[in-house]
């Protein structure tokens, strides 16, 4: 079975420093892992997706994951934070256990500081 | 092109009264997800739709929930007998096909409030 965690439901960073929100799953096969950013009053829209090519992965807006499998993690980053990327993040896993069940994780709130 | 459309933006409710929330995929999508947003929470996984093959609806939290998805591409979700615990948004998705590596396109969701 798969399960997403994502240790931080709220993350404050000043305008300029970077950002990590971090990611943990669990599955029984190879997973896909993505990461959608919500803001507010607008639909989801994926950042960045990992298919088992590279394990590090860059997607829109500056932001880059990494997939460690010996640690079951794939944390979000960017080096840089923006007022802009204020917004709700979320991981999200599935796999080939079965094609309609992609797991959401709860959510991480990014805030950033003038 | 146009994106996932969903109707109405909001809908204010009394308990006991029946909903009916519609999804408008991008054309050419084969698969189709609602999913339920509860406040400060992540995304629960509602029911499945793929082409013509029998939806997945293992994640409808009741029976009073249901949804249909007509000639492969509008779907509407339907709730029966609407309950305070049913507030939430509710959001639909599409795919080009199904599978583990695909993008979900998601609409702007539909704010159910029953009171």
């Amino acid at each position: 079975a798969q399960s997403v965690t994502q240790l931080d439901s709220h993350v404050s960073v000043s305008e300029g420093t970077p950002v990590l929100l971090r990611c943990n799953y669990s599955s029984s096969y190879s997973p896909s892992l993505f990461w959608y950013v919500q803001h507010p009053n607008k639909g989801l829209q994926l950042l960045l997706k990992y298919t088992s090519a590279a394990t590090l992965v860059k997607g829109i807006n500056g932001f880059e994951a990494e997939f460690k499998k010996s640690e079951t993690s794939f944390h979000l980053t960017k080096p840089s934070a923006h007022m802009s990327d204020a917004a709700e993040y979320f991981c999200v896993v599935s796999d080939y256990s079965s094609a309609s069940k992609i797991i959401f994780g709860s959510g991480t709130r990014l805030s950033i500081r003038p | 092109g146009a994106g996932v459309s969903q109707s109405p933006s909001n809908k204010v409710t009394e308990k006991g009264k029946d909903v009916e929330l519609r999804c408008d995929p991008i054309s050419g999508h084969t698969a189709l997800y609602w999913y339920r947003q509860s406040l400060g929470q992540g995304l629960e996984f509602l029911i499945y739709f793929q082409g013509n093959s029998a939806p997945d609806k293992s994640g409808l939290p009741s029976d009073r929930f249901s949804a249909e998805r007509t000639g492969g591409s509008v779907s509407t979700l339907t709730i029966q007998r609407t309950q305070q615990e049913d507030s939430a948004v509710y959001l639909c998705a599409s795919s080009s096909t199904s599978g583990i590596f695909n993008e979900q396109f998601f609409g702007p969701g539909t704010r159910l409030t029953v009171l």
